[in-house]
């Protein structure tokens, strides 16, 4: 079973549309989660962490559900720079925490 | 401009060579880490340094050595690599690893290529 499991879409969607991802962790242990971007040949970078209380930055709200280990990302009113990758990411519980990555759903947002 | 640089941006090389990889922090983070990106594949963690010391090596093949000077730089020497080692090499740095360690940061990576 892959540890950090998300559905690699395409999703496409036109400009203004709601759009949600989700993805789910094997490892009860984890900690910390985080939805990282990637743009197509360029480096991940941070888009928002994930708290237990579920959090929105504008147009983004990330949840997490520990009882059903998933975490979710919803985008409202898509702009066409939101297409790129969505990378899903646990701190899992190995010797250490370590950041595990998911290997992303890509997302196209069409005019 | 990224706190994290990577060298060189692009690398080819024959099996038989021996090449580094450069990574270098400017954010004053205590962990670094190597990560590699294939095609359709997640990133797989390769290897994590927390203050200088190795604290993960993810069952990584010996022809990838990695060796951390200090806090703010971490190379990855390259020797009899196999053309499946081609790939997006990403360093990422971080406050600390571990538990609630915190966003990682990323270079902009080194893509190898083996022939």
């Amino acid at each position: 079973r892959k540890e950090v499991e998300q559905d690699p879409g395409p999703f496409n969607v036109p400009e203004g549309a709601t759009v949600a991802f989700n993805c789910t962790y094997s490892n009860s242990a984890s900690q910390s989660f985080f939805w990282y971007r990637q743009d197509c040949r360029k480096e991940p970078k941070l888009l928002m962490s994930v708290y237990s209380s579920g959090n929105e930055d504008g147009r983004f709200t990330a949840q997490l559900n520990r009882a059903s280990q998933y975490i979710s990302l919803l985008i409202r009113d898509s702009k066409l720079s939101d297409s790129a990758t969505y990378l899903c990411v646990v701190n899992m519980r190995g010797g250490s925490y370590i950041p595990t990555f998911g290997r992303g759903t890509s997302l196209i947002v069409h005019p | 401009e990224t706190g994290v640089t990577q060298t060189p941006r692009h690398l080819v090389m024959g099996m038989t060579n021996k090449k580094s990889l450069k990574c270098e922090q400017h954010l004053g983070h205590n962990a670094m880490y190597w990560y590699k990106q294939s095609a359709k594949k997640p990133l797989e963690l390769m290897f994590v340094y927390n203050f200088k010391e190795q604290t993960e090596n993810n069952s990584v093949p010996s022809r990838f050595s990695p060796e951390c000077p200090n806090s703010s730089h971490l190379f990855l020497h390259l020797h009899t690599l196999q053309p499946e080692d081609s790939a997006l090499y990403l360093c990422a740095s971080s406050p600390a690893s571990g538990g609630s360690g915190g966003e990682l940061f990323f270079g902009e990576g080194s893509r190898l290529t083996v022939l």
